[in-house]
């Protein structure tokens, strides 16, 4: 499964728009990019995934570069309760899946 | 639609003794299941690959005499820790992809978590 490496942390204004990049150079070409958010002492939480075209829906928008090696989650109006860790993931097709460190997101009043 | 479902949600036992995690995987069938476990501000870290009527497979330096997997349906896993130590206290989260038949929808989900604490 492909490695994925993104930034440790990152600082957003409530109100604003978080974008979390994510490089995943080794990706194969029918595997996905899969983003999850944990909040302490949850399991990961589905926001969005997706192959090679641009994906949408009511919590994120996910943009994956033309060659497949890199990736941004776009939360459009961030609030405070998306404070979290968020992952960026590619599951073999079998769902076996190496975690990176991810982006401790912190949304600021 | 699909959720993955485990419990306990928390258990604290004492050392020595084990303790069963159960992994279910609710309105869709799993032939294949993951374990995760996660130490406090460390990411999910790949224990072992739970596979249906046959034996898990171990991601390296995890010990399968110490952590036991049986996946003897298609909707459940089980994870036993067996005799319990302090230094096994963690978050223990599954996941299972939804791959079934024309409605499965490839998504992947992840258990809501079981948090072991070993006095």
């Amino acid at each position: 499964d492909a490695k994925t490496t993104q930034p440790p942390s990152m600082d957003c204004a409530e109100g604003r728009a978080a974008n979390l990049p994510c490089n995943h150079s080794t990706i194969s070409g029918n595997e996905y990019v899969y983003w999850y958010r944990q909040i302490h002492s949850q399991g990961p939480q589905y926001i969005i995934h997706g192959l090679k075209n641009n994906e949408t829906n009511e919590m994120a928008s996910l943009i994956i570069t033309e060659d497949r090696k890199s990736s941004t989650l776009i939360l459009p109006h961030a609030t405070l309760r998306d404070t979290a860790v968020y992952y960026c993931i590619v599951p073999t097709n079998a769902g076996k899946s190496t975690f990176g460190d991810g982006t401790t997101l912190t949304v600021k009043p | 639609g699909a959720v993955v479902s485990q419990h306990p949600s928390w258990v604290i036992c004492k050392s020595g003794t084990s303790v069963k995690i159960e992994c279910r995987s609710l309105d869709f069938q799993a032939t294949t299941m993951f374990w995760y476990r996660q130490f406090p501000k460390q990411s999910l870290m790949l224990m072992a690959t739970s596979n249906e009527g046959s034996k898990a497979t171990y991601e390296q330096g995890v010990e399968k005499d110490k952590f036991l997997i049986n996946h003897a349906s298609l909707t459940l896993s089980t994870l036993t820790v067996t005799s319990a130590h302090p230094e096994d206290s963690s978050f223990y989260i599954c996941s299972a992809r939804d791959l079934g038949g024309l409605a499965g929808t490839g998504e992947l989900f992840f258990g809501e978590g079981s948090r072991l604490t070993v006095l």
